[in-house]
């Protein structure tokens, strides 16, 4: 079965100090993308960041970054200098066959 | 830029009654998807589109019928609506099906039946 696995219900992090959260997935296919989705209490869900499973370097995105162990099927995202504006839910996601395989999520709390 | 618009954003249904939720994008996007949220998980497919006339069913199907008769409207048809209905849907789309394609979301609707 193809899943998604996000095993912290919710993070914390000072605000402007750094915070990883964690995604692993399971798959059989050889070519897939990855996603982080954000989504504010204004349930809009907005895409952070993506990955191709065949590229080897990890996307980056401003303060955003991941870090793709293709092997391990993890796919973690860093973010730097959390801001208020950060406070959300993240949602991991690959996309298989027309649809996007989704995590629970990860709620991040940022303390001013 | 309006993007996609779902309408209502909040809804109450008793038990057996019917609704439509209305879903409307204007990027000329061919792939348009319903899904729905329930609480502590992730995103569930209900249905999908590929494209005006070709819908098929997602993860989550049963309970509801969708019908795309133009690029830009993909509606949501709930015909007995159950408690176990209740959840935030979300329509979204994309312009493709390609695996990097990116997924544009509506605000979603949150639906409660009782």
């Amino acid at each position: 079965a193809q899943t998604v696995t996000q095993s912290q219900p919710e993070m914390s992090v000072q605000e402007a100090e750094t915070v990883t959260l964690s995604c692993t997935y399971d798959t059989s296919e050889s070519d897939y993308y990855l996603f982080w989705y954000k989504q504010p209490p204004s349930r809009q869900m907005i895409l952070v960041i993506r990955q191709e499973a065949y590229k080897q370097q990890n996307a980056t995105e401003n303060r955003f970054s991941v870090n793709f162990q293709k092997a391990a099927k993890s796919f973690s995202l860093k973010i730097s200098d959390s801001q208020l504006g950060d406070a959300a839910m993240y949602f991991c996601a690959y996309n298989s066959n027309y649809q996007l395989i989704w995590g629970a999520g990860t709620k991040l709390i940022i303390k001013p | 830029n309006a993007g996609v618009t779902q309408t209502p954003k909040f809804r109450i249904l008793k038990i057996g009654q019917s609704m439509t939720l209305q879903c409307t994008q204007d990027m000329n996007h061919n792939y348009m998807y319903w899904y729905r949220q329930d609480p502590g998980m992730g995103l569930k497919l209900i249905y999908y589109s590929v494209g005006a006339g070709i819908t098929d069913k997602g993860e989550v199907p049963n309970g509801y019928n969708v019908s795309r008769s133009t690029t830009e409207d993909f509606p949501l048809r709930l015909e007995l609506a159950a408690p176990s209905q209740t959840s935030v849907y979300f329509c979204a789309s994309s312009y493709g099906g390609e695996l990097y394609a990116e997924a544009f979301f509506g605000q979603g609707t949150r639906l409660t039946v009782v």
